[in-house]
């Protein structure tokens, strides 16, 4: 089955800095590939997505790259705020299984 | 449109006891999933529904959970007995259409403690 692994698991930047999260999956059969955002004690939300027929995404400070055949994707976060951390979580969805697969997270602090 | 709806938000309960958590998914959305989510990590599927009928069981312990959607809506997951290792927060989640590829919206869980 598909496993998703996510770096790092911890990310802290001072307000207007870049934050960078990579994930990579292991079964090339996957082809959507989610990222959500939870604040403490609140559900996912999803924040982005992207589709393996695509490279990159973007929308305003949030951007998503996808390499299939290195089979991994990074979130890119631009000029963060403090209303920005949260823990992160990229899936991968492979669509033979149905099933989507979450990495483990990245708390996201950033700092005023 | 309102988003998915989980009850109770919180439950207490002592080690051996049944438990039971109602999700309501978005009006309109075919599928329902159940995951559970361990403190640090990310959700983990437990079972899948497409309509009224279950899918995807394949990561339920179905010697002591079970789960019903029986008119296609508003599903429940249940477990008994509860174990202490059961302490986590219960996501339900639904996409529009069939077949687990779109997009899945979650609610805001079910968190279990155990004593």
């Amino acid at each position: 089955g598909e496993n998703v692994e996510q770096h790092p698991s911890t990310l802290s930047v001072q307000e207007g800095d870049s934050a960078v999260i990579k994930c990579t999956y292991s079964d090339s059969a996957s082809n959507y590939f989610p990222w959500y955002k939870q604040e403490l004690g609140k559900r996912p939300q999803l924040i982005i997505d992207i589709r393996s027929n695509v490279g990159e995404k973007k929308d305003q400070r949030i951007a998503v790259t996808l390499n299939k055949t290195a089979k991994h994707f990074s979130l890119h976060i631009t000029e963060t705020q403090p209303e920005d951390s949260a823990v992160y979580f990229c899936a991968a969805l492979n669509t033979g299984f149905q099933k989507l697969v979450f990495g483990t997270g990245t708390r996201l602090l950033v700092s005023p | 449109e309102a988003g998915v709806v989980q009850s109770p938000r919180y439950k207490i309960i002592e080690k051996k006891q049944p438990v039971a958590f109602w999700c309501n998914p978005i009006s309109g959305h075919n599928t329902l999933y159940w995951y559970l989510q361990n403190l640090g990590q990310g959700p983990e599927l437990l079972i899948r529904y497409e309509n009224e009928e279950a899918v995807d069981d394949s990561q339920l312990p179905k010697d002591r959970f079970s789960a019903e959607r029986l008119k296609g809506v508003d599903s429940t997951l249940k477990i008994q007995p509860a174990e202490l290792g059961d302490s986590a927060v219960y996501l339900c989640a639904s996409s529009p259409g069939l077949g687990g590829k779109e997009t899945q919206y979650f609610g805001p869980g079910t968190r279990l403690l155990v004593l």
